[in-house]
C-alpha cells in the first residue's frame, strides 16, 4: 500500500458525533488525498493537500474538513457525521503530485448508524 | 464536467483468455488516463496508466490504448489469470480539475480456471 497507513480500519459513530481519520505516510510526499467510495458512485475526491497547511477542496467536500500539519499526516474530520457519510474512505499519496500516479491506502470503512 | 464511462460492469473469462474494458471520458482536454486494480477489502491499485501524448502502453500482460478522436481507451489484459480477478476502474483527470480524478464505476473481472 505504498507506505501508507490509515486509521482506524473500522469505525462505527452515532448521527452528530465528531469523527476524525488518520492518514499517514512513511515516503514525505507533497501531496495527499482524501476520497470516499461508494456503490454507483465510484471513488470521489473530498479534499486534498499540496503541502503542510495547504489545502483545497474536492468534488464533495461539504461536511469535511482536513488538516494537515505534520508532512507525514493527513487528517480528515467529519464535525457531525450523517448517515449519508456512510462510506469507504481511501486517503493516496502521489510522489509527482497534481492527478498524476495517485497509491492509495488500505481504507476506512466508517459506518454512521 | 467530466463524466467517465466504463463497460462492460462484469466480465467473465476463463483463464488464458483476453479481457477488454472500455472507458469513454467527455472532456477532450482530459491528458492522464490510469487503470486501478481493487481485490476485495484493499484500497485500488495502480497498474497502468497512459498520457494523452502517447497512443498505447504495455506492462507484461496488460496494456493500455487511447483514441484521443473517439475520446474512449481501453484496457486489455491477455493470458487471464485466477488472480486477475477483481474490480477494474478507469479514471481521466480533467484538465480544469487540476487534481482531481474521475474515475468509471467499475468492472468486476472473474477468470474461472
Amino acid at each position: 500500500d505504498a507506505g501508507i497507513t490509515q486509521s482506524p480500519r473500522h469505525k462505527v459513530t452515532e448521527t452528530g458525533t465528531p469523527v476524525t481519520l488518520r492518514c499517514h505516510q512513511t515516503e514525505n510526499h507533497r501531496y495527499m488525498y482524501w476520497y470516499r467510495q461508494d456503490p454507483g458512485h465510484g471513488l470521489r475526491l473530498i479534499h486534498y493537500s499540496y503541502g503542510v497547511k495547504d489545502t483545497d477542496k474536492g468534488e464533495v467536500s461539504d461536511g469535511y474538513s482536513v488538516s494537515r500539519s505534520k508532512t507525514e499526516d493527513f487528517l480528515l474530520t467529519l464535525e457531525s457525521a450523517t448517515s449519508s457519510q456512510t462510506s469507504v474512505y481511501f486517503c493516496a499519496i502521489s510522489p509527482t503530485g497534481g492527478p498524476y500516479e495517485q497509491y492509495f491506502g488500505p481504507g476506512t470503512r466508517l459506518t454512521v448508524t | 464536467g467530466e463524466n467517465v464511462e466504463q463497460h462492460p460492469s462484469t466480465l467473465s473469462v476463463q483463464e488464458g483468455d483476453s479481457a477488454v474494458i472500455k472507458c469513454t471520458y467527455s472532456d477532450s482536454a482530459s491528458n492522464y488516463f490510469p487503470w486501478y486494480k481493487q481485490e476485495l477489502g484493499k484500497g485500488p491499485q495502480l497498474i497502468i496508466d497512459i498520457r494523452s501524448n502517447v497512443g498505447e502502453k504495455k506492462d507484461q500482460r496488460i496494456a493500455v490504448t487511447l483514441n484521443k478522436t473517439a475520446k474512449h481507451f481501453s484496457l486489455h489484459i491477455t493470458e487471464t489469470q485466477p488472480e486477475d480477478s477483481a474490480v477494474y476502474f478507469c479514471a481521466a483527470t480533467p484538465q480544469q480539475a487540476g487534481t482531481a480524478l474521475i474515475f468509471g464505476k467499475g468492472t468486476t473481472l472473474s477468470v474461472s480456471s
